[in-house]
């Protein structure tokens, strides 16, 4: 099966600071999305991203497909952006879409006051 | 506009007992997704329904497990007398046209 790596697999910031998080995958993908698992467990959608760049706040993320990686950047980070951050792709298969996620290990992120 | 409901949200039972996981897909979507996130594996694909019919069950144990979408109603995933292993949260995710997905706040079961 299609194989996600995420990095780092720990990340400790100050408020205020700015990161980026990576995710690899092994094949083509039909389908990438980000989330962000909050300290309650909640699985909270940031993007849905096969290719581009696109922007939500003080989110961004760009997928080179063709590279087979991802990038989440998080600007002046907050306490609130604590948790796990995760890549999740879907495997292309000649464009169909059969819907099944494969989730990376994620990245646990700690922003201190 | 709701979101993925699941209920219950926490749910304890006994070496043996059965389990029974529901799921209310977000208005519009027809497609549904079972996950598991188990402490030290990580999120899982489990299974991938559409009304009525079972599409993808490749991440389902071949026992004690099973799970349906019918016509009317909710998503139920089944655990069948459960051991300390299915202890987990199992989260549903549902999608209007099978690509970008949402997901359920989760169910937490745990085996005693």
């Amino acid at each position: 099966g299609i194989q996600v790596e995420q990095s780092p697999p720990d990340l400790i910031l100050q408020e205020g600071a700015n990161s980026t998080l990576r995710c690899n995958f092994s094949d083509s993908v039909n389908n990438l999305q980000w989330f962000h698992q909050n300290p309650w467990g909640q699985l909270i959608n940031l993007f849905y991203i096969p290719s581009g760049t696109k922007q939500n706040g003080r989110l961004s993320a760009t997928t080179v497909a063709t590279e087979r990686y991802s990038l989440l950047y998080i600007s002046s980070s907050q306490t609130t952006d604590s948790g796990v951050y995760f890549c999740a792709v879907e495997k292309s298969a000649g464009g169909t879409s059969y819907g099944k996620l494969t989730f990376g290990q994620g990245t646990i992120l700690t922003v201190h006051p | 506009n709701a979101g993925v409901m699941q209920n219950p949200r926490h749910l304890v039972r006994r070496r043996g007992q059965e389990a029974r996981l529901r799921c209310s897909p977000m208005k519009g979507h027809s497609h549904v997704y079972w996950y598991r996130q188990l402490p030290e594996e990580g999120l899982k694909f489990m299974v991938y329904l559409q009304k009525e019919n079972i599409i993808d069950e490749s991440g389902m144990p071949k026992e004690r497990f099973s799970a349906e979408f019918p016509k009317e109603g909710p998503s139920i995933l089944r655990i069948q007398q459960v051991v300390r292993g299915d202890s987990a949260a199992y989260f549903c995710a549902s999608s209007r046209t099978g690509s970008e997905q949402y997901f359920g706040p989760g169910t937490r079961l745990t085996v005693t």
